[in-house]
């Protein structure tokens, strides 16, 4: 069964302190995985697309990373103001129709 | 910098009325979406629309839901007779091509 999880649930860290965000996917033909951050009350806000296992995309503190079966969104040096939910989300099924995993709850302490 | 926006915020209901929420996509862009979020669970899609009909929709979005796009700036979606259960944070999306989606900021729903 096609499917998207994230892991940890929760992630709590130091100011400064660098770590891993895991989302590992089960779909035949990958057709695209984003990153999204979600503030509470907020919609989710869009970071990357990547395609191809070996991909990479850098933004500010946040690197995203593509395999075969898994993505990893790579936090280095963060700040308080990372603090947030993030998102995985691929395409299963049809091209539009997405499936987000549950999303890790990052906070980031002074 | 473009964005969706969604009207209104908050929207109280009564079990069992229709209600339309509404949305303005980022104004080049082809495809639609909405999505829902329950209190404390994870975004669901519902449908997505592009040129002018549904092009995919979830299990979720069955004959109580539709979505129309009744000018070229506006897209809604009406629920016919809301339950309990409908509560929940909807958000509408856009996109210029069928990849990554950009979404509003939501409408909270709350059925009593």
């Amino acid at each position: 069964e096609d499917q998207v999880t994230q892991s940890p649930e929760a992630l709590r860290l130091q100011e400064g302190e660098s770590s891993s965000l895991n989302c590992s996917y089960t779909v035949s033909g990958l057709r695209g995985l984003f990153w999204y951050r979600q503030d509470p009350g907020k919609g989710p806000e869009f970071l990357f697309t990547l395609y191809s296992a070996g991909e990479e995309k850098e933004k500010e503190r946040l690197k995203a990373t593509l395999t075969k079966k898994e993505s990893f969104l790579h936090i280095t040096a963060p700040k308080p103001e990372d603090s947030a939910t993030y998102l995985c989300a691929v395409p299963l099924g049809g091209y539009q129709k997405v499936t987000f995993g549950t999303g890790t709850k990052l906070q980031v302490i002074p | 910098e473009p964005e969706v926006t969604q009207t209104p915020s908050h929207q109280v209901t009564q079990m069992g009325q229709e209600v339309i929420l509404r949305c303005v996509p980022i104004s080049n862009h082809l495809y639609f979406y909405w999505y829902r979020q329950i209190l404390g669970q994870k975004v669901e899609f519902l449908v997505s629309f592009y040129n002018n009909e549904i092009s995919e929709k979830s299990e979720i979005f069955d004959d109580q839901f539709s979505v129309e796009r009744p000018d070229g700036s506006n897209f809604t979606l009406k629920i016919r007779s809301t339950k309990l259960e409908d509560s929940a944070m909807y958000f509408c999306a856009s996109s210029a091509q069928d990849t990554e989606a950009f979404f509003g900021q939501g409408t909270r729903l709350t059925v009593v």
